[in-house]
């Protein structure tokens, strides 16, 4: 069965710390990954996207996640953090062609100044 | 350029009774999907339209219904309300079939079943 699963409900950093929030997945055939975040208040929004091609990609606000196709992995990375990071992160993943995205549970980050 | 809005922000139904959730798509966007979110869950895909017609669905009961209107915009209906269906609904756009690009969301309708 197709799944995503996100490793962590609740994160808390001080601010200036690395971040990791682990993704995996489940899923035949080609897929395209997502991270997806949701601020306080706010609707879900695209933070980066995998299609194809470098498996490390760059999104908005620093953020970079890392495709690795043997461990069916895509997991979010930020050097650094900060306190408007709080917020909280999906992976997803589609098929190809295919019509719908699977979301992981999410997690919830909080950032402390 | 337009969001996606949806319509409305919270509501309170009792068991039983039928909703009706509406979607506006981004501009220039002519697919539309629907997610329902549970309180610390991800989003779970209901369905798609395209082309005014469902073009894929989740593992939703048949109560869990919808439309595609030609200026892409979208209802949900659900019918015979049940407690479980307390959820967030959230509507997603994308300009084009499918949804293996990026979903563009709104800020989504709380419905309440009491």
């Amino acid at each position: 069965a197709q799944s995503v699963s996100q490793h962590n409900h609740h994160v808390i950093l001080s601010e200036a710390a690395s971040l990791e929030l682990g993704c995996n997945y489940s899923y035949g055939g080609t897929v395209n990954l997502f991270w997806y975040v949701q601020y306080p208040g706010q609707h879900l929004q695209l933070l980066l996207k995998y299609f194809s091609g470098d498996p490390l990609v760059k999104g908005i606000k620093g953020f970079e996640a890392e495709f690795i196709k043997s461990k069916f992995s895509f997991n979010l990375r930020k050097p650094s953090v900060q306190w408007s990071d709080t917020a909280e992160y999906f992976c997803a993943a589609a098929s190809t062609g295919g019509f719908k995205t699977i979301f992981g549970a999410g997690t919830r980050l909080f950032v402390k100044a | 350029e337009t969001g996606v809005t949806q319509s409305p922000t919270h509501l309170i139904k009792t068991r039983g009774q039928q909703v009706t959730l509406r979607c506006s798509s981004q501009s220039g966007h002519n697919t539309v999907s629907w997610y329902q979110q549970a309180l610390g869950q991800g989003p779970q895909f209901i369905f798609q339209y395209y082309r005014e017609e469902e073009n894929g669905r989740g593992n939703f009961p048949p109560r869990f219904s919808g439309l595609q209107f030609p200026n892409y915009s979208s209802e949900l209906n659900v019918n015979a309300l049940e407690l479980d269906d307390s959820a967030l609904y959230l509507c997603a756009s994308s300009p084009v079939e499918g949804s293996t690009g990026e979903l563009f969301f709104g800020e989504g309708s709380r419905l309440t079943v009491l």
